[in-house]
């Protein structure tokens, strides 16, 4: 099994900020990295994946790096919208695993 | 456009199974996996297995493994998800997912609650 650890659990932020949140595996996993958002009462949704590649109509405002066993989200310059929890998957072997997620709050 | 669409909220009893039905449209159904995942009120996201549709193969997380089936029917493009002998802590919002490597399409959710 592949352990991740997601840092930070709570993350307090003001419209405007740049945040970053991270996400490091017990062992490598190349490029097999996932980032979504998740909204209260509502399904995740797919915001990066392939650690760095965004997905189809999500803002260029998120971005993703890392390989192998570090990993970063980063959103530039965070909108009102943007408040959220958010976790990574790593997709290279099952069973599948997620981070324990970051709750961006305003702060 | 891709639509996964779940059936509606369950009440089980402890020992009881469960069955989660989850029907795609917009795309062919057995062009991707589909992933089964859960969360428990105010909890994170914990993936149980998944299935490919055009074989039937499955996978399934060891937790769950002798208390999970995962099949389908082509012919209406529907999975489904079976979790017997249920406990309380198997209260929680099941989702299934579908997509080639990382999910991209979720749908809204079944809750189940576990509760004698």
């Amino acid at each position: 099994v592949i352990w991740m650890t997601q840092s930070p659990s709570l993350l307090s932020a003001s419209t405007g900020d740049r945040v970053t949140i991270s996400c490091r595996m017990s062992q490598g996993i190349s490029s097999y990295l996932a980032w979504y958002q998740q909204k209260p009462g509502k399904a995740p949704e797919l915001l990066i994946y392939a650690a760095s590649t965004l997905q189809s109509g999500v803002p260029s405002r998120f971005s993703g790096s890392g390989s192998g066993t570090d990993f970063t989200l980063t959103i530039s310059c965070l909108q009102s919208e943007d408040f959220a929890t958010y976790y990574c998957q790593q997709y290279y072997s099952f069973p599948w695993t997620f981070g324990q997620g970051t709750k961006v709050e305003i702060k | 456009q891709v639509q996964l669409v779940q059936s509606g909220a369950e009440v089980k009893k402890p020992g009881a199974s469960v069955k989660v039905s989850c029907k795609a449209s917009g795309y062919t159904f057995t062009s991707y996996d589909i992933n089964w995942v859960r969360q428990a009120t105010g909890q994170g996201l914990e993936w149980m297995g998944w299935m490919n549709p055009n074989s039937g193969n499955t996978g399934y997380a060891q937790k769950f493994q002798g208390r999970v089936t995962m099949t389908r029917n082509t012919s209406i493009s529907t999975a489904y998800m079976e979790l017997s002998s249920l406990r309380s802590e198997d209260t929680a919002v099941y989702y299934c997912a579908a997509g080639i490597a990382a999910p991209d399409y979720w749908g809204q959710g079944t809750l189940v609650t576990v509760s004698s």
